[in-house]
């Protein structure tokens, strides 16, 4: 139990465009669902926190405008890059949980911007 | 905020040998502990994780223990197998708030 899906896996965009990045919880209802961002041989940094039917709570230094989240359902997120440039380039991973530990992970995106 | 450091940020053993990774933290009000296993070019998954009620978990050839006093806790697998091989992170948190994680440790299990 407690899976996350991920999509896609990996994604190419041309600078300028958007990508759009699903989490989903499959078995359980997530009440709160985090959005991480990981640079190669580092850990991971948290972006935003999103609960369902309510604004995302970005970490200082995050742009919400840049990085929109949508958390419409118990089961759904969305992570949207707008306008990418090669420097959003990186490993976007979600996780979701129930408010009750733990904290499970979906299998991450690996965003390249040409 | 909490603060968690995790040493060593790598490691290496020999298969068969066991292998300890710490971390400390620094939020006495942390009460939730769990270290997950990233696999290259994947999201981390969960596999051990303890409360501060509990000193000690065991799961197999994997335990950790938690010194509440020393606010450290620490991560120990035996009989380290190559499929052990992964960056392992730690992390802390208290109810209803965000997960701290550590910086991470490179395992490498020298078959």
């Amino acid at each position: 139990g407690a899976v996350v899906s991920q999509h896609p896996s990996w994604v190419i965009c041309k600078s300028g465009t958007s990508v759009k990045i699903e989490c989903r919880s499959l078995d359980f209802q997530a009440t709160t669902m985090f959005w991480y961002r990981q640079f190669p041989k580092q850990s991971l940094m948290l972006m935003a926190t999103s609960n369902e039917g309510s604004k995302a709570t970005y970490e200082q230094g995050v742009e919400k405008d840049k990085f929109l989240i949508n958390h419409a359902s118990l089961t759904l997120s969305t992570l949207t890059v707008t306008s990418a440039h090669p420097e959003d380039s990186s490993f976007y991973i979600c996780s979701a949980e129930t408010g009750e530990s733990p904290l499970h992970f979906g299998n991450g995106t690996r965003l390249t911007v040409t | 905020g909490e603060n968690v450091e995790q040493h060593p940020s790598t490691l290496s053993v020999q298969e068969g040998d066991s292998a300890v990774i710490k971390c400390t933290y620094s939020d006495s009000a942390s009460n939730y502990f769990p270290w997950y296993k990233q696999e290259l070019g994947k999201g981390p998954q969960l596999i051990i994780d303890i409360r501060s009620n509990v000193g000690e978990k065991k799961d197999q050839r994997i335990a950790v223990t938690l010194n509440k006093t020393a606010k450290h806790f620490s991560l120990h697998i035996t009989e380290t197998q190559p499929e052990d091989s992964a960056v392992y992170f730690c992390a802390a948190r208290w109810a209803g708030n965000q997960f701290y994680f550590g910086t991470g440790t490179s395992l490498t299990v020298i078959p």
